[in-house]
């Protein structure tokens, strides 16, 4: 079935990096822009950027002052969040979640991931 | 960037009952380019409505959206039960794509 697989709970250390993954399976990975979405405790979703697959191409929020990468692999039909100079702030659960557009990237999210789990501490 | 308001912050009613969910938004959507996402407690959002008023695959009829500009209601017609949840809308008319602060759909 359609689904987005990501990589399990980390603990990192103020000052550090962490990096996501996410596995697509039951579309074809290069059709569909992803995006990553953090959810912080009792905060509302926030959007931190998208990667389409099929050329690479990236956009960020402007949030993230540089802070965030988004990549991806074809062959594993995987894209990757890493979030660097990670603060207590940054403690959240990170979704990765499909376009609901075919080529063109929409915005809206039709397919989520079951969400990372990264908390910053030291 | 575009800022999302939702009222009520929370919503206690019974099952059968009619809700009505608001988002206003400070600056009017392009396009009407205005998701409403269901979430539960430890799972990820769902998406329901998309463009305002279209209804994601497999999303029941009860479940209906409306609007423009800067004001969108998500109407779901008669609850049930599985329906107690959280809801947020958000706008991708233009980036960064912002999501409101969610409406608490709870059981009197």
């Amino acid at each position: 079935q359609v689904q987005l697989v990501q990589s399990g709970a980390e603990v990192k250390q103020p000052g550090a990096s962490v990096k996501v993954s996410c596995k697509a399976s039951g579309f074809t990975f290069t059709s569909y822009a992803i995006h990553w979405v953090r959810q912080a405790p009792g905060q509302r979703l926030e959007w931190m950027g998208w990667i389409n697959p099929d050329n690479g191409n990236t956009k960020y929020s402007q949030n993230f002052q540089g802070r965030v990468t988004i990549t991806r692999d074809t062959s594993a039909s995987t894209a990757y969040l890493e979030l660097s100079s990670l603060r207590s702030e940054d403690t959240a659960i990170y979704y990765c979640a499909r376009d609901s557009s075919v080529v063109v990237v929409i915005g809206a999210f039709d397919i989520w991931g079951q969400g990372t789990m990264v908390t910053v501490s030291s | 960037e575009i800022v999302l308001t939702q009222s009520p912050a929370t919503l206690s009613l019974s099952p059968g009952e009619r809700a009505t969910l608001s988002c206003g938004t400070s600056q009017s959507v392009s396009g009407s380019y205005l998701a409403w996402y269901q979430q539960k407690p430890g799972l990820a959002p769902r998406l329901l409505i998309y463009d305002a008023s279209s209804r994601a695959t497999g999303i029941p009829d009860r479940f209906s959206g409306s609007g423009s500009g800067t004001d969108f209601t998500l109407t779901i017609s008669r609850l049930e039960p599985e329906d107690f949840a959280m809801y947020y809308c958000q706008q991708y008319g233009s980036s960064p794509f912002t999501f409101g602060p969610g409406t608490k759909v709870d059981i009197k």
